[in-house]
């Protein structure tokens, strides 16, 4: 079974802070994904990253960066946390992008 | 206009009941179809997913594509109590790309 797993699943900061997310996976997918969700609006892809190295933006980049540096984990960062990015977090990873394997997601509330 | 609409429900049917969920969409270049399912305080987990037109089935589910009309449903037959969840239709655009509907609430009640 494939398993994504991420660091925390609730987590609480303060506007400004620098927020790390952290996701790892165990079936050395190429293909790493970060999505938040938001209640009315689904699941929105932030990055993606098709390699160690690599990254491209998804459709809601801003206020985000991200970081490869070994195959198995992707990290979703926050450089100055807002309260507009209180959401869910979802990793996913994935050998082909249309069977993706998820995250329990990580709750982040920002103050 | 959001590329995939799906009506956030609640949808609330009794055990045993056929479920429709269905979603529309606009790009016509998706091409292939996912259906998710996501228990409360859970991550999204794949139930299938179906390339270009037609129908594909796996056990009590089946999804079904119509690309001339842009919709696709999931039917759920002989409904469980352990079916409720949220639902998620996806789409692919592009090699990794997946653009999800809202999701459907769905409550089977015993």
């Amino acid at each position: 079974d494939v398993k994504v797993t991420q660091s925390s699943r609730y987590l609480v900061k303060r506007t400004g802070e620098k927020v790390f997310l952290e996701c790892v996976q165990d079936m050395d997918h190429e293909n790493m994904f970060w999505y938040r969700q938001d209640p009315g609006l689904g699941l929105r892809l932030i990055y993606f990253s098709y390699d160690v190295k690599m990254k491209e933006k998804g459709d809601i980049p801003e206020g985000y960066s991200v970081s490869r540096e070994k195959k198995e984990r992707f990290s979703l960062i926050l450089e100055s946390a807002s309260t507009n990015q209180t959401s869910m977090y979802l990793c996913a990873s994935a050998i082909v992008g249309y069977e993706q394997y998820f995250g329990p997601g990580t709750r982040l509330t920002v103050t | 206009q959001k590329e995939v609409e799906q009506d956030p429900g609640p949808l609330s049917v009794p055990e045993g009941a056929i479920v429709s969920l269905n979603c529309t969409y606009s790009n016509s270049a998706f091409q292939y179809f996912m259906w998710y399912r996501q228990y409360s305080r859970k991550g999204p987990e794949l139930l299938m997913y179906t390339y270009s037109s037609g129908n594909k089935e796996d056990g009590r589910f089946t999804a079904q594509v119509d690309k001339s009309s842009k919709y696709i449903s999931l039917f759920i037959r002989d409904s469980q109590p352990s079916d409720s969840a949220t639902y998620l239709c996806a789409m692919i655009k592009g090699a990794q790309k997946l653009v999800f509907g809202q999701g459907t609430r769905l409550t089977i009640n015993p």
